[in-house]
């Protein structure tokens, strides 16, 4: 069974950093290009990131480009968003996601976490 | 940026009515769409891929047609367990992007 555990969000002032994690399992992780989505009643659902199996390409909207750092450990089944400069509205519930392929072009999320919550606010 | 436009935004319905759900997106995304359901507090589940394609364990009173601009999403035959918010989202290229949801409420 695929699980997606998320962890690290919390309340943070504007301007402020935060590395959230995700632990995976039931699949084979380095399989697989990992997706980071938010999702905020006002702005409904965000794609915020994605990274292949190897962990050699990345991509970002251009919300986060610069600010975000997507990352993965294969050897602990483990994807990473590192979050810098961050705004009021960065708030929102952040989802780990599979896809369904290896390479950076497998877009298509099949299976998500549940979420980790993170507020910014002074 | 594909612009996602779902519609209705809500839908009141009944136990056992048939109902449809369109997206629409802004250019061609041939069949590179996803649908997914969202129950309150809970994260999304995968229901359709490539605009037609059931996932596995998804009832076959789903399911989804179109290609191009064009989406829809149909239930046959409402069942309580349907209750819930439906997106849409293209894969086709990056930036993914989703539509801004349509919420099935009980009449």
């Amino acid at each position: 069974e695929v699980q997606l555990v998320e962890s690290g969000g919390d309340l943070v002032q504007p301007g402020g950093s935060l590395r959230l994690s995700c632990a995976a399992s039931g699949f084979t992780f380095n399989k697989h290009t990992m997706i980071w989505v938010r999702q905020t009643p006002g702005k409904g659902l965000e794609w915020v990131s994605s990274i292949d199996g190897r962990g050699d390409s990345t991509s970002y909207p251009d919300s986060v480009r610069g600010r975000f750092t997507i990352s993965r450990d294969n050897s602990k089944s483990t994807l990473f968003l590192q979050m810098d400069s961050l705004r009021d509205e960065d708030t929102a519930i952040f989802y780990c996601a599979k896809s369904d392929c290896e390479t950076i072009g497998c877009k298509l999320i099949d299976y998500w976490g549940q979420g980790t919550l993170v507020t910014v606010s002074s | 940026d594909i612009q996602m436009t779902q519609s209705p935004s809500t839908l009141s319905a009944s136990v056992g009515d048939r109902v449809t759900i369109t997206c629409r997106a802004s250019q061609n995304i041939n069949r590179w769409l996803a649908w997914y359901q969202q129950k309150q507090g809970k994260a999304p589940r995968l229901l359709i891929q490539q605009g037609y394609i059931l996932q596995g364990g998804v009832p076959s009173r789903f399911s989804g047609s179109g290609s191009g601009t064009e989406f829809t999403l149909t239930i046959s035959s409402l069942q309580p367990d349907d209750f819930a918010t439906y997106y849409c989202q293209h894969y086709n290229d990056y930036p993914l992007t989703f539509g801004q949801g349509t919420r099935l409420e009980i009449k």
